[in-house]
């Protein structure tokens, strides 16, 4: 089975711009997760879709936002750019088949650079 | 709101030796998994193993292994036979019984010495 996909591997926006990450999961997982990860922040939950839903939503301003496809592949939009919003951004998928965090598997990330 | 600590910023361990990287958490949920990640560097996120509280008996992996003490909130990983592949970052995760998303320890990064 393919792993997780994200696209593109590396952006390099300006501050105020917007910019839309696309993360394909493993064929049959429904939920998608994005997580941001900083050196100073460590990992960070952003949001969580199953079933084109938004189930839960970590602390991040409005500026952050997801959506999911009946594909189950997601999107995740971060408009208004700032500089701090330069991180590795990670999509991980999950059979999300009952209740609990099942295993999450994780892509390689969007490399994203605010200048 | 659910907490992660990994005490141990960086370690260094010989090749063949073991080692055993620590993680506590506090969570007032009877209901939740436990799990470590590994991330080489420039390579993405992989799942260690994983870890059901209402599990008493530690899970194992092959050479991965965990010291999983609930009363004590601790969740320990223990690598035996280190190989220069275990190099890495390693990260500890919470999930609740519920749909959250997965909440991280700062990680630690592991160095094998050949």
């Amino acid at each position: 089975k393919a792993g997780v996909t994200q696209t593109p591997r590396y952006l390099i926006k300006t501050r105020g711009q917007q910019v839309t990450l696309s993360c394909s999961p493993i064929s049959g997982h429904r939920s998608v997760s994005w997580y941001q990860q900083t050196p100073g922040q460590g990992l960070q939950f952003l949001f969580e879709y199953f079933s084109e839903t938004q189930r839960n939503k970590g602390n991040f301003p409005g500026r952050f936002s997801g959506r999911q496809f009946s594909n189950s592949r997601s999107e995740m939009n971060v408009s208004t750019l700032e500089l701090g919003d330069s991180a590795l951004y990670l999509c991980a998928s999950s059979l999300a088949a009952g209740e609990g965090p099942y295993e999450q598997y994780f892509g390689p990330g969007t490399r994203l650079t605010v200048t | 709101a659910q907490t992660v600590t990994q005490s141990q910023p960086e370690m260094s361990v010989q090749e063949a030796e073991t080692v055993t990287l620590s993680c506590t958490y506090d969570t007032s949920e009877s209901d939740y998994y436990l799990f470590w990640y590994k991330q080489p560097p420039s390579r993405q996120m992989i799942l260690v193993i994983r870890q059901e509280a209402y599990k008493q008996q530690n899970a194992t992996e092959n050479r991965f292994s965990v010291n999983f003490q609930k009363a004590a909130k601790s969740f320990s990983l223990k690598i035996s036979d280190s190989q220069l592949g275990d190099a890495a970052m390693y990260f500890c995760a919470y999930g609740g019984g519920g749909a959250d998303g997965l909440t991280f320890g700062k990680g630690t990064h592991l160095i094998i010495q050949p």
